[in-house]
C-alpha cells in the first residue's frame, strides 16, 4: 500500500507568515490528493483537491501544488483562525490513505 | 440541508462487536461511494473503509480488514459499519464522508476497554 507522509508534524509560525507543508506519497498518486484542515474540536473541512484546485469558499491564501509523488501545502499569510491540524490523502485507490498531520499554531 | 448523523457508539469489551450507523438526509446516498474514517483521541485521521453506491464493491484498511463490515440501505438512506472482534486499538471517534461535497457526520464514540 501507498504511504503519505507529512513534515513537519509540528509548527509554530507568525501572524503573516509564509507556510509550506509537505506531503509525499511512496509511489506515485498522480494529481489525487486531497488536503484538509480540522481545528480543535470540529471535523476536518476539504481545503484542496486535485493537489491544487481550491475547495469553494476557501479562501485564496490557500493553495496547493505538486503532481507524482511530491505535494505542498501553502498558506501564504498565515491567520489566526488558520490554527489547526493539516491532512494530506490521497484518493486515487484504496486504501485512501491520510498523512499523519501537521498542526499549526501561532507564535 | 445535508446532515449525516452517526449511532451506536459506545463501550464495549475487547473481543465484542458494535453497528455503526449513518444516517443522511437532505442528501441522497445512493449514487455515491460512502467512507468511514476513524480518529483515536489525540490522533490522527484514519480512513477505514469505502463502499459503492450500490453496495457491491468494498475496501478496507488493513487493520480492520476481516473484522469489520461496511454496508448501506439505499431505500433508508443509512450507511453501516459493521465491527466484530474489537480491540483496544479501534478506540476513536468514527465518521461517516462523502468525499466528493466533503459531507461529514459529527462521529460516535467507539470506546473499547474492559
Amino acid at each position: 500500500d501507498i504511504q503519505m507522509t507529512q513534515s513537519p508534524s509540528s509548527l509554530s509560525a507568525s501572524v503573516g507568515d509564509r507556510l509550506t507543508i509537505t506531503c509525499r506519497a511512496s509511489q506515485g498518486i498522480s494529481n489525487y490528493l486531497a488536503w484538509y484542515q480540522q481545528k480543535p474540536g470540529k471535523v476536518p473541512k476539504l481545503l484542496i483537491y486535485s493537489a491544487s484546485t481550491l475547495q469553494s469558499g476557501v479562501p485564496s491564501r490557500f493553495s496547493g501544488s505538486g503532481s507524482g509523488t511530491d505535494f505542498t501545502l501553502t498558506i501564504s499569510s498565515l491567520q489566526p483562525e488558520d490554527v489547526a491540524t493539516y491532512y494530506c490523502q490521497k484518493y486515487n485507490s484504496a486504501p485512501l490513505t491520510f498523512g499523519g498531520g501537521t498542526k499549526v499554531e501561532i507564535k | 440541508e445535508v446532515q449525516l448523523v452517526e449511532s451506536g457508539g459506545g463501550l464495549v469489551q475487547p473481543g465484542g462487536s458494535l453497528r455503526l450507523s449513518c444516517a443522511a438526509s437532505g442528501f441522497t446516498i445512493s449514487s455515491y461511494w460512502m467512507h468511514w474514517v476513524r480518529q483515536a483521541p489525540g490522533k490522527g485521521l484514519v480512513w477505514v473503509s469505502r463502499i459503492s453506491g450500490d453496495g457491491t464493491t468494498t475496501h478496507y484498511a488493513d487493520s480492520v480488514k476481516g473484522r469489520f463490515t461496511i454496508s448501506r440501505d439505499n431505500a433508508k438512506n443509512t450507511l453501516y459499519l459493521q465491527m466484530n472482534s474489537l480491540r483496544a486499538e479501534d478506540t476513536a471517534v468514527y465518521y461517516c464522508h462523502y468525499f466528493w461535497s466533503d459531507y461529514w457526520g459529527q462521529g460516535t464514540l467507539v470506546t473499547v476497554s474492559s
